[in-house]
């Protein structure tokens, strides 16, 4: 079945570690996405990426970092300069066709990361 | 940037109600989805709908792109229709009308639906 996965599904990290959450998406869609929730709030969105290597930040991306070496693949690394890294991390794609992009985003079931 | 904003922020229904979600925002968008998030977290699509009307099922949406806002219907409400209910936009980037999926959320509202 298409669709987009995302792992693991919960994370448990000590202060002042990295951690790496991956993302693979097999809907052949060209473009990917990494928002973060917090609780009792909407989503904000971390990085994107509309083609393979290449992506660009969006309104939350200090402490945050990506690649996109594959079209299919758009890991997140939380870095331990992200000050409150404790979060739900939902990862979406959309088929970017430039001028006729719907932007309709579609969602993976998201990563917990919790920080000790 | 463009603000979301969501009502009511809380909303509890005996199953078989009906119900109305309004999402206001303060510019011009090419991109507006509906959203639920079930309670593992997974977010829905309900609705991409920048314009117009669309129905599936019990859930209807309307879009009134000119006068920026959207309004999410529930008719027979469910038990597992609980959840979070988010409006996502975009913010048109120019006059071609290029969505390049940069979703701006609201804050969601909660509905509780008891049998």
């Amino acid at each position: 079945d298409g669709g987009i996965t995302q792992s693991p599904k919960y994370l448990f990290r000590k202060e002042g570690q990295n951690v790496t959450l991956s993302c693979e998406q097999n809907l052949n869609h060209d473009a990917m996405y990494w928002y973060r929730q917090d609780p009792g709030q909407g989503l904000r969105l971390i990085y994107y990426s509309q083609i393979v290597n290449d992506f660009q930040k969006g309104d939350i991306a200090e402490g945050y970092s990506v690649s996109r070496e594959k079209k299919e693949s758009f890991p997140l690394t939380v870095t331990s300069a992200q000050k409150n890294p404790t979060a739900f991390y939902l990862c979406a794609s959309n088929l970017f066709s430039g001028l006729a992009n719907t932007g309709e985003l579609f969602f993976g079931e998201g990563s917990r990361l919790t920080v000790l | 940037g463009i603000q979301v904003e969501q009502s009511p922020p809380d909303l509890i229904l005996q199953e078989g109600a009906n119900s109305t979600l309004r999402c206001n925002f303060s510019d011009s968008v090419n991109n507006l989805q509906w959203f639920h998030q079930n309670p593992w977290g997974q977010l829905i699509n309900l609705f991409y709908i920048p314009s117009g009307t669309k129905q599936n099922g019990r859930l209807s949406a309307t879009t009134v792109a000119t006068e920026r806002y959207s309004l999410l219907y529930i008719s027979s409400s469910q038990t597992t229709d609980s959840g979070v209910y988010f409006c996502a936009v975009e913010r048109s980037a120019n006059a071609g009308g290029t969505s390049y999926g940069k979703l701006t959320f609201g804050q969601g509202t909660i509905l509780t639906v008891h049998p």
